[in-house]
């Protein structure tokens, strides 16, 4: 059973305007979570990270938030540009393992 | 920069071929990882090796087996390849294992079994 879900396969979001990506998960014991970027042909590349102490990180136009009550991470890119029409995937980690969501294809409309 | 390679982009095997996907790491990492990718299903991972000679599973194991001779190098193996093999497949490596363990991936071997 997937212990990190991305609920949403795909968005579409206008140049300039925010992103927000969804990602729940199911294991309490996850002590970092992680966004990879995607490109097709491409391997994931990491992106950005939170620790499970911390409820929010930041890192340029890539913010990542935490709540642990409710099980749920948000990645918010903004401003959206065309570059970052990509695959993105929320993952877990716990020892040494790192679990992936399914990943959700995000499209920047000019 | 971290380089990850895999030996081939894209792979046509026939059911019942002994397949070999070949991943080389040129950043002296410890741990290396075998991952799968599906539709709807994410990355799942496959094996991974924490050291030369050292391997565990993953999640999903069944019907591969890997070889780790050299630190740069993790081999996947699949003994027999199905047709339930046909997948994506990425190596990663890791310079460590706990908290927060950045893995960096190679391109993918897209490995198709008729």
């Amino acid at each position: 059973d997937q212990q990190v879900k991305q609920n949403s396969p795909s968005l579409s979001v206008q140049e300039g305007r925010i992103s927000i990506l969804n990602c729940d998960y199911t294991n309490s014991m996850f002590d970092y979570f992680l966004w990879y970027k995607k490109y097709p042909a491409e391997g994931p590349t990491f992106l950005i990270s939170i620790s499970s102490i911390k409820d929010k990180n930041e890192d340029g136009r890539f913010t990542v938030f935490l709540n642990k009550s409710a099980k749920h991470l948000s990645l918010h890119i903004v401003p959206s540009q065309p570059g970052d029409s990509a695959v993105y995937f929320c993952a877990a980690s716990s020892d040494y393992k790192l679990s992936f969501g399914a990943g959700t294809t995000v499209t920047v409309r000019a | 920069d971290v380089k990850v390679t895999q030996s081939s982009r894209y792979l046509v095997k026939r059911t019942g071929e002994k397949v070999f996907l070949e991943c080389v790491q040129d950043m002296d990492h410890e741990n290396m990882f075998w991952y799968r990718q599906d539709p709807g299903l994410g990355l799942r991972l496959i094996y991974f090796s924490y050291d030369v000679k050292m391997k565990e599973k993953g999640d999903i194991p069944e019907g591969y087996s890997v070889s780790r001779e050299k630190k740069e190098r993790f081999s996947l193996i699949l003994e027999s390849a199905s047709t339930n093999q046909t997948s994506m497949y990425l190596c990663a490596s890791s310079p460590r294992l706990a908290g927060g363990n950045e893995q960096f991936f190679g391109p993918g071997t897209r490995l198709t079994v008729l």
